[in-house]
């Protein structure tokens, strides 16, 4: 079966770095990675979308590639805030149910 | 509503209690999917919904879970004889994607409900 895994640890970030996150995944490649962020007692919040055909996505101070002979897909935030603090979600998608989440990584951007 | 409503917010329920969780997709969103998501851990993947067709159950733990979309829009998940293990929060997504095989849209979740089963 699939599985995603994701940083296991915590990231601890100083403000104003860059705070990269890792999605690996195995077997299969899906058509899809998306990313998402959860901050507590709230639904995860869709932020980036990557096709399986595209080396990187960017959506203001975030970044994403996708490397499918690595089977993995890097997550960028630059000039990092403490509002970035949240648990980040990758979910590999092949369509309609098929939306598998990784366990997420919870970064803390310290001021 | 702007979003996906969820209610209750958070359930307690006595071991072997049945429970009713709702969801209010996003008005003319096709597809529905409920997840179960326990403390530290991502979401998985309870069941999917495009219109009133249950499409995929395959990760509903046992047949003590059951869903259902009646009418294409507000979806009920039941949980019959609830067990310590069934605590977690269970989130309710929509998307305007339809079909198995449709891809490129993103789920809109709800803020989930809380269950604690003691």
């Amino acid at each position: 079966s699939q599985k995603i895994e994701q940083n296991s640890e915590a990231l601890n970030i100083q403000e104003g770095k860059t705070a990269t996150l890792t999605c690996n995944y195995t077997n299969y490649s899906p058509a899809y990675l998306q990313w998402y962020r959860q901050d507590p007692g709230r639904g995860p919040v869709f932020l980036l979308l990557i096709r399986e055909n595209e080396k990187e996505k960017r959506k203001e101070r975030l970044k994403v590639t996708f490397d499918t002979t690595l089977k993995q897909s890097l997550f960028h935030i630059t000039a990092s805030q403490p509002a970035d603090s949240a648990t980040y979600l990758c979910a590999l998608d092949r369509g309609a149910s098929k939306i598998i989440f990784g366990s997420g990584t919870r970064l803390s951007i310290r001021p | 509503g702007a979003g996906v409503s969820q209610s209750p917010r958070y359930k307690v329920a006595k071991r072997g209690q049945d429970v009713a969780l709702r969801c209010d997709p996003i008005s003319g969103h096709v597809s529905l999917f409920w997840y179960q998501q326990a403390l530290g851990q991502g979401p998985e993947f309870l069941t999917y919904f495009q219109n009133e067709a249950q499409l995929d159950k395959s990760g509903l733990p046992s047949d003590r879970f059951f869903a259902e979309r009646p009418e294409g829009s507000v979806s009920t998940l039941k949980i019959q004889r609830t067990q310590q293990e069934d605590s977690a929060v269970y989130l309710c997504a929509s998307s305007p994607r339809q079909g198995l095989e449709a891809t490129n849209e993103k789920l809109f979740f709800g803020s989930g409900t809380q269950l604690s089963v003691l």
